[in-house]
């Protein structure tokens, strides 16, 4: 079965700089991977996915991330932290051949002005 | 235009009590799930339901019951609740299963008991 490791529970940067939020998966097959956010008290929100097309994937908000097969790695970056991208990052892997998305035990990101 | 929206956002009942959670989408998916989200913000897949046909994730306890009226409806019903139940419950669908299909969230159930 498919699971993601979110290297982090907290990362903390400050406002301008870069964020790199890091997630690693194990999959059986072809992985469908995903990143939501989840604002405080909102619903989850998606990020980004890679479907296996291009492996450079960019999305909302200036995030991009990059999968990298030989590393199993799924990172998520921004070359530019805002105070508004303060919340909660979750990494999600599905297969091909089962309904279930895994999520990743989530990484908050904490913007300091 | 809620795309998936669930209701109530806030319940607070006392244990033992049976509860339902509604949620509807107007996305025109074909597949709903329900998950949970514990106090250490793990989200964990409970059900998910495609055609009728129902998946179920095997640590959910039979005290909790999806039901489904229709392919834009998928509620969740509580029986005999326990403090342990204390949880935000989100509700998601997607165009179709399988991979490379996102899922859409409601903004979720603060559910709580007491």
């Amino acid at each position: 079965a498919q699971s993601v490791t979110q290297l982090d529970s907290h990362v903390s940067v400050s406002e301008g700089t870069p964020v790199l939020l890091r997630c690693n998966y194990s999959s059986s097959y072809s992985p469908s991977l995903f990143w939501y956010v989840q604002h405080p008290n909102k619903g989850l929100q998606l990020l980004l996915k890679y479907t296996s097309a291009a492996t450079l994937v960019k999305g909302i908000n200036g995030f991009e991330a990059e999968f990298k097969k030989s590393e199993t790695s799924f990172h998520l970056t921004k070359p530019s932290a805002h105070m508004s991208d303060a919340a909660e990052y979750f990494c999600v892997v599905s297969e091909w051949n089962n309904n279930d998305m895994r999520f990743g035990a989530g990484t908050r990101l904490t913007v300091k002005p | 235009d809620t795309a998936v929206s669930q209701t109530p956002k806030y319940l607070v009942t006392q244990m033992g009590n049976d509860k339902s959670i509604k949620c509807e989408q107007n996305l025109g998916h074909d597949t709903m799930y329900w998950y949970k989200q514990d106090s250490k913000k793990f989200l964990k897949i409970m059900f998910s339901y495609n055609n009728k046909e129902l998946i179920i994730n095997e640590t959910v306890p039979n005290r909790f019951s999806p039901k489904s009226p229709d392919k834009a409806h998928l509620n969740l019903h509580i029986n005999s609740l326990e403090l342990g139940d204390s949880a935000v419950y989100f509700c998601a669908s997607s165009p179709s299963p399988g991979p490379g299909t996102e899922a859409f969230f409601g903004q979720g159930t603060r559910l709580t008991v007491v």
